[in-house]
């Protein structure tokens, strides 16, 4: 069953704490993206990487890291240095043929709350 | 700046009736133009994308572009019940390395159907 699993569903951090969201794919698919979603708002790009052990910053990287050390596997860690970072946390991939109509499919979600 | 803009709605529409979502974006690079739903608190499922100037219909969905006035929309005909949801448009294009980027999204338009 082919598809792309985010774990945990639900998660809740202290202040000053680290925290790592997990994203998995076997689609075979080689490019991997985060997204954040706040209520109501539209999604920004944090992150992506289109090949194994490279990645970009997104539009709003500050206080994010990840990193791509296997094709199936994207992490994403929400440091203490993000101000605001209780939201929505979608993690997508896709074929990267180099083609803009690459098409992006969406993990169910991460939904991180700040104590 | 990339950016893609959207009625936040709500927009209602009758059951049968047709259900049109509008969108534009400012960058004229932009290459191919997706269209997800997202129901609340899930991820956003793909309706279909486009990028080519014209119509593209799949079953109930039809999505136009106009590339000169740089709008996508798209048409729900036959609304039902379930198609109420949150519509979002995105938009990709080419970042200066040649290789597809993230997705730019707007906010989206929430979609009332009344039974």
């Amino acid at each position: 069953d082919g598809g792309i699993t985010q774990s945990p569903k639900y998660l809740f951090r202290k202040e000053g704490q680290n925290v790592t969201l997990s994203c998995e794919q076997n689609l075979n698919h080689d490019a991997m993206y985060w997204y954040r979603q706040d209520p109501g708002q539209g999604l920004r790009l944090i992150y992506y990487s289109q090949i194994v052990n490279d990645f970009q910053k997104g539009d709003i990287a500050e206080g994010y890291s990840v990193s791509r050390e296997k094709k199936e596997s994207f992490p994403l860690t929400v440091t203490s240095a993000q101000k605001n970072p209780t939201a929505f946390y979608l993690c997508a991939s896709s074929k990267f043929s180099g083609g803009s109509t690459d098409t992006q499919y969406f993990g169910p979600g991460t939904r991180l709350t700040v104590l | 700046q990339k950016e893609v803009e959207q009625n936040s709605g709500p927009l209602s529409v009758p059951e049968g009736a047709i259900a049109s979502l509008n969108c534009t974006y400012s960058d004229r690079g932009s290459q191919s133009f997706f269209w997800y739903r997202q129901y609340s608190g899930k991820s956003p499922e793909l309706i279909m994308f486009i990028y080519s100037n014209g119509d593209k219909e799949d079953g109930r969905f039809t999505a136009q572009l106009n590339k000169a006035s740089q709008y996508v929309s798209l048409l729900i005909r036959d609304s039902q019940p379930s198609d109420s949801a949150t519509y979002l448009c995105a938009v990709n294009m080419f970042s200066s390395g040649g290789g597809a980027d993230g997705l730019t999204f707007g906010k989206g338009t929430h979609l009332i159907i009344q039974p």
